[in-house]
């Protein structure tokens, strides 16, 4: 089946820093979805990406789909505390329907 | 306001006990998930449902049963057949037939007794 590769798995960084994370994928993708999980919460959807080489915005959060189709990825400018969570990417593949998820990226803020 | 609604938030087994987690949407939506996660892990597709009465499973559906008779309503059953259930269980819904996001509820733990 599709797989996402993200990366990285985890990251520890100073609070007011920019953050970059990927997901990258050997087939083709229609949709790339970036969400964020809190402890004990339900993934949150932060953005929403349908063409390629679209980049949108969301307040400090911009992501990009990948001109080949097979990637994308979120960057997070001047880190907060409340940024501290688990991202997700997730993506359709090319004619499905079913959401395809990463593994995550833990994020860790420190003050 | 519209979403989803998990419950309960924590859920205890006992050995050899079947265990219904329930997932209620007012988002109009057709279709419905239901994932676990495990610590460390992504989201993992146990079943889902594209239309009331209908069902597939998912990438791990072994030892969990779902019903949909209400385009509300999709629980799901965690047997006794199901080994290893301690994790977090998440239900989402969407559009169906549509590139449109998942949106998910807040989960239910469920921890062995």
């Amino acid at each position: 089946g599709q797989q996402l590769n993200q990366s990285p798995q985890s990251m520890f960084i100073q609070e007011g820093e920019d953050v970059s994370m990927n997901c990258t994928s050997s087939s083709i993708f229609n949709t790339w979805l970036w969400y964020k999980q809190d402890p004990g919460e339900g993934p949150v959807l932060l953005i929403a990406l349908y063409k390629a080489g679209e980049l949108t915005s969301n307040g400090r959060l911009t992501a990009q789909f990948g001109i080949t189709r097979k990637d994308s990825f979120l960057n997070i400018s001047a880190s907060i505390p409340s940024d501290v969570g688990i991202y997700f990417c997730a993506g359709h593949g090319a004619g499905s329907y079913q959401l395809t998820f990463g593994k995550g990226t833990k994020l860790s803020v420190i003050p | 306001d519209g979403g989803i609604t998990q419950s309960p938030k924590y859920l205890f087994r006992k050995e050899g006990q079947n265990v219904t987690l329930s997932c209620e949407q007012n988002l109009n939506h057709d279709a419905m998930y239901w994932y676990r996660q495990d610590p460390g892990q992504g989201l993992r597709l146990i079943y889902y449902s594209q239309i009331v009465n209908d069902f597939q499973k998912g990438d791990i559906a072994e030892g969990y049963s779902v019903s949909r008779e209400k385009k509300e309503s999709f629980p799901l059953t965690v047997t006794s057949a199901q080994k290893n259930p301690t994790a977090f269980y998440l239900c989402a819904s969407s559009m169906v037939y549509s590139n449109q996001p998942q949106h998910f509820g807040d989960g239910t733990r469920l921890s062995i007794l």
